[in-house]
């Protein structure tokens, strides 16, 4: 069983579509959770992070965490053309001393947002 | 806003020539990384750093790797004899920290990338 799955898409949806994309894992160490979102031949940018079960919000994005079923979502709402995007997850154990933090990522979810 | 800027953003070599991948981080950050993207893979880490010495590294960094902070504001990747099989993007990120429980809560901010194609 691979340390995260996520399914690799496409996915596609209208504007205004609501999206949600979601990743398990296996290992039972992971306590910190990020969502990155990639455009075509450039590097990760992170849009959410959280080391805590339950919902965050930020504006249009909604990260969950289930670590009882670990499990992972990234909710968009009013979703838009310019959500066009690969969205990874990546998630790291909590490491209490200095220049831990080495991330595991899922394959990435290719998302087109539909005029 | 500050970002992690890489260079060059393509690089071709040859088989079994030394390429060197360059990044400098964002300002006040301390905890630097390498991380690969093969072609329709995932991104994979390389190696982190921390204090000017490796703190973590994977499988995949063996001795054709080495990294270096040379000054204040650069971070470095070497390949010393590069394969096929490197062909890659490199992507460098940063995280800031201040030690302490801090230290741990500040996620990666990553480049660009390096387009590196060994021929």
């Amino acid at each position: 069983q691979k340390e995260v799955e996520q399914d690799p898409g496409p996915l596609s949806v209208p504007e205004g579509a609501i999206v949600s994309l979601n990743c398990t894992y296996s290992n039972s160490a992971f306590q910190y959770f990020m969502w990155y979102r990639q455009y075509s031949r450039k590097g990760p940018e992170l849009l959410m992070y959280t080391y805590s079960s339950g919902n965050k919000e930020d504006g249009r994005f909604t990260a969950q965490v289930d670590k009882s079923s670990k499990y992972i979502s990234l909710f968009i709402r009013d979703s838009q053309p310019s959500d066009s995007a690969t969205y990874l997850c990546a998630m790291s154990p909590l490491i209490l001393t200095g220049g831990g933090n080495k991330l595991t990522f899922g394959t990435g979810t290719q998302l087109k947002v539909e005029l | 806003e500050p970002e992690v800027t890489q260079t060059p953003s393509h690089q071709v070599t040859q088989m079994g020539q030394e390429v060197i991948l360059r990044c400098v981080p964002i300002s006040n950050h301390l905890y630097f990384y390498w991380y690969r993207q093969i072609l329709g893979q995932k991104v994979e880490f390389l190696v982190s750093f921390y204090n000017n010495e490796i703190s973590e590294k994977s499988e995949i960094f063996d001795d054709q790797f080495s990294v270096e902070r040379p000054d204040g504001s650069n971070f470095t990747l070497k390949i010393r004899s590069t394969k096929l099989e490197d062909s890659a993007m490199y992507f460098c990120a940063s995280r800031k920290g201040t030690g302490g429980r801090s230290s741990y809560n500040s996620p990666l901010h990553f480049g660009n990338g390096t387009r590196l194609t060994v021929t």
